[in-house]
């Protein structure tokens, strides 16, 4: 089964750090871009940050997170890393990760999402 | 940034009722434009594809129309299990844009 699983969510101050995971199965992880997307509580979804799957990986972020987040990807491992910095409370939001056969194709599979909350 | 204008922002339908929403873009997106579907407390599913392409496994009853500026979801045959919320989003230029969303309620 094709699948993603994020990992690294939880409760951070303002100001603090996290590193979110995005752990790949049962696909060739190499072949494929990945992208993450959050989801605010009762809102809904918005774009973070994009990966490609080339061996010089090109990468984007959405304005609200250039200079705070960092994405990277380890083939070695099938993962993706979203490295969050100086977190505020609007980075509150459920975080997926999904694959992209292309950007044509769409975000084609999902993980369950993990919970970022940053609140004091 | 390309901005979606999703519509409408929710409806009510009857089963077997034939559905429609509608998403406009603030510039032209070449086809780059995909519809998802997302059940509270679940993940978002990719429904279309490029505009019109129906994504592996989804059920025919979908279908997605449109090119430039103006594109449409369509499910044909409205059944139980469609009651969520359904997003379009643009895949033709960064920052990606997503519509805010229109809720479908059985």
């Amino acid at each position: 089964e094709e699948q993603l699983v994020e990992s690294g969510g939880g409760l951070v101050q303002p100001g603090g750090s996290l590193r979110l995971s995005c752990a790949a199965s049962g696909f060739t992880f190499s072949s494929y871009s990945v992208t993450w997307v959050r989801q605010a509580p009762g809102k809904g979804l918005k774009w973070v940050s994009y990966i490609t799957s080339s061996s010089s990986s090109t990468i984007y972020y959405a304005d609200s997170v250039q200079g705070r987040f960092t994405i990277s990807r380890d083939n070695a491992k099938n993962s993706v890393y979203l490295q969050m910095n100086s977190l505020r409370a609007e980075d509150t939001a459920v975080y997926y990760c999904a694959r992209l056969p292309s950007d044509y194709h769409g975000m084609d599979v999902w993980g369950q999402g993990t919970t970022v909350t940053v609140s004091s | 940034d390309i901005q979606m204008t999703q519509s409408p922002s929710s409806l009510s339908a009857s089963v077997g009722d034939r559905v429609t929403i509608t998403c406009r873009t603030s510039q032209s997106i070449n086809n780059y434009l995909n519809w998802y579907q997302q059940k509270p407390g679940k993940a978002p599913i990719l429904l279309i594809y490029g505009a019109s392409s129906l994504q592996s496994g989804v059920p025919s009853r979908f279908s997605g129309s449109g090119s430039g500026t103006d594109f449409t979801l369509t499910i044909s045959s409205l059944q139980p299990e469609d009651s969520a919320t359904y997003y379009c989003q643009q895949s033709y230029s960064t920052p990606w844009t997503f519509g805010q969303g229109t809720r479908v309620e059985i």
